[in-house]
Formats: C-alpha cells, structure tokens, sequence
C-alpha cells in the first residue's frame, strides 16, 4: 500500500514582512534547482532557479540562496503580499539523472493581514 | 498559447471504476510526468515518460496506467485496483537535453474524488 507523507511544514508572516523558506537537499551531485509556488487547486508554477555554480540569484522580490556546503536552499521573499501565500516546493537535479527533478516537501506559507 | 492542458478540472469515480485522465501539451517536450498529491502533502511521481512507446514506474505506480502513443499526449488511468484514488493529480512535461532552464512546465491539475 502507499505509505502516508509527512504533512507540509508551515511559516505564517505578517504582510509586508518578509519570508525565508528553507529547503534540505539530498545528493551532493545536484547542480540546478528550483523554487515553485504552487497556489491552492493550481499546478506549480516556476518562480526562480539557480545554478551550483552560484551561491545567490535574485528575481523581482525573491532571492534564492544555495549553500552547497551543507546542502541547504532557502528562498527570500520581500515585502510578502496576500498573493503570496501559497506552497512553496524547492526541487533539485544532477545531470545524471536525465534531469528528472527530485521536489522537496513544501512549505505553506500564510500572508497575515 | 504553448502550454499543457489537463482535463477534466474534476472527476468523480465510483467504487470498482476506471477512469481516464487526461493530459495534453504542445510544447514539443519529449518527456512527461504525472504526479499525485494528497491535501497538506508533496508531490509523489507516479509514472513518467521520456520517449514515445516508453514509460517507467515512479515512486507509487501500483493501482495507475498510462501510454504515451503519442508525443503530445500522457493519459494516465486511475484502476480499480487503486483503493485510494482520491487526489489531486498533476501533469508535467520537460525537454530532455542541456538547456538553461531544467523545469518541468505544470498542468493545472485534476481533481479525483471516490463517491
């Protein structure tokens, strides 16, 4: 039978503060990865990715970091909106895999009026 | 408009039923996914495909079917076998090859609920 996942983690921010959300990965070897923002009864959407070969990029209020030392990918949020709240899954990949991307859990995040 | 397209938005199967959900992209990927996820949970890969006539078992395949005849299309068949069908199902499609951008463009997802 199918086993029954984890539930996702949670982070509420006040609006118009802003958000950090963190993502552990796995395999060493990963070179490319992704945020996505998955809307409720929506499919993920991209928001920004980054190459290992970087250790920050950023995007119109988004920022991601990658810390290849710990293996450790966290994307920053500025001024969080009531449109962002969402799930927000990270994902990674290696060029052995024929790129097929491995998704984190995803966290939920909540925009407080 | 390039996209993928899922249909239908919901779907309703009774106990003992097949059902056919459907996916759809003119994006010219060689490569689609589908994915299932429960409420409050991840992204769990059920079958995918990387070639016409070809597709592998991902992590939760057992109760599910899929073909992939045609380069566009990835339908993926919920069976009766599968005991707990209800979920939110979602297709995605990549190109396969070095490019700068390795996602997978999403569908908006299909909605399966056992009445």
């Amino acid at each position: 039978g199918e086993s029954v996942g984890l539930h996702l983690p949670t982070l509420s921010v006040q609006e118009g503060d802003n958000s950090i959300i963190n993502c552990a990965y796995s395999n060493s070897a990963s070179d490319y990865f992704i945020w996505y923002k998955q809307e409720s009864g929506k499919g993920p959407q991209f928001i920004i990715d980054i190459r290992s070969n970087m250790d920050k990029r950023q995007g119109q209020r988004v920022t991601v970091l990658l810390n290849k030392t710990v293996k450790h990918l966290s994307l920053q949020i500025a001024a969080t909106q009531p449109g962002d709240s969402a799930v927000y899954f990270c994902a990674e990949t290696f060029s052995g895999s024929a790129r097929q991307l491995t998704f984190g859990s995803g966290t939920q995040l909540t925009v407080l009026p | 408009d390039g996209g993928i397209t899922q249909s239908p938005k919901y779907l309703f199967r009774k106990e003992g039923q097949n059902v056919t959900l459907s996916c759809e992209q003119n994006l010219n990927h060689d490569a689609m996914y589908w994915y299932r996820q429960d409420p409050g949970q991840g992204l769990r890969l059920i079958y995918y495909s990387q070639i016409v006539n070809d597709f592998q078992k991902g992590d939760i395949a057992e109760g599910y079917s899929v073909s992939r005849e045609k380069k566009e299309s990835f339908p993926l068949t919920v069976t009766s076998a599968q005991k707990n069908p209800t979920a939110f199902y979602l297709c995605a499609s990549s190109q396969l090859g070095d490019r700068p951008n390795y996602g997978y463009t999403f569908g908006s997802g299909t909605r399966l609920t056992v009445v």
